[in-house]
């Protein structure tokens, strides 16, 4: 069974950081591309940074420079390192596996709560 | 990117069809046969209902089905059930590995 636990949310000052982890099971990890997406608090989904197998990574154009994505294959992990945070970076944080196919997000883990607020 | 248009709600009894619609431009929907469509519960993690426009994974019911035309993509509930009574949201590959997703659709079975 696909499981995805993300972890690392919390409170946060704005300037402040945070690393998130998202800890992957029940599949070859290695061979799949992972990405993160957020959810403000009443609000829409919104696509944050993905990373591919190659570790090739992209983002969004709010979180260029700031966020960072990274994985470990051999602990079965996804990261996203967050620098200068915003109040707008307030969100519910979400791993999520690209499918086979690349373009669509197949399993999701149950998100991780970041607030940014002084 | 901006986000995707879904109107923000829609409503249908049990056993009716609707459709929810997602509006995008030529550099998304329009240009990629790539919209994928999530529902989510309240409190609960988003659930892949269509992927590529029009494929349902294993699992999904076939009264959930997709189609595209131009830059809208919709979706489509048949024979509505209690349980289908969600927050729908579409999503399309924008190019350059960027994904850009709707507002989401809240639907009411009354």
């Amino acid at each position: 069974e696909v499981q995805l636990v993300e972890s690392g949310g919390g409170l946060v000052q704005p300037g402040g950081s945070l690393r998130l982890s998202c800890a992957a099971s029940g599949f070859t990890f290695s061979a799949y591309d992972m990405h993160w997406v957020r959810q403000a608090p009443g609000k829409g989904l919104e696509w944050v940074s993905g990373i591919g197998t190659g570790n090739d990574a992209y983002y969004l154009g709010s979180v260029k420079g700031r966020f960072t994505i990274s994985r470990e294959n051999a602990k079965n992990s996804l990261y996203l390192q967050m620098n200068s945070l915003r109040a707008g970076d307030t969100a519910v944080y979400y791993c999520a596996r690209a499918s086979g196919t690349y373009y669509e997000f197949d399993y999701w883990g149950q998100g991780t709560l970041v607030t940014v607020s002084s | 990117q901006s986000a995707l248009t879904q109107s923000a709600s829609v409503s249908g009894s049990p056993g009716q069809s609707i459709t929810i619609s997602c509006t995008g431009t030529s550099s998304d929907i329009g240009s990629y046969n790539l919209v994928s469509w999530y529902q989510q519960h309240p409190g609960k993690a988003p659930k892949l209902m269509i992927f590529e426009g029009s494929k349902r994974p294993s699992g999904i019911s076939n009264r959930f089905s997709g189609s595209k035309s131009g830059n809208t993509a919709s979706l489509t509930i048949s024979g509505l059930q209690a349980e289908d009574e969600a927050d729908y949201y579409c999503c399309s590959f924008a190019g350059s590995s960027t994904w850009v997703f709707g507002g989401g659709t809240k639907l009411t079975v009354l």
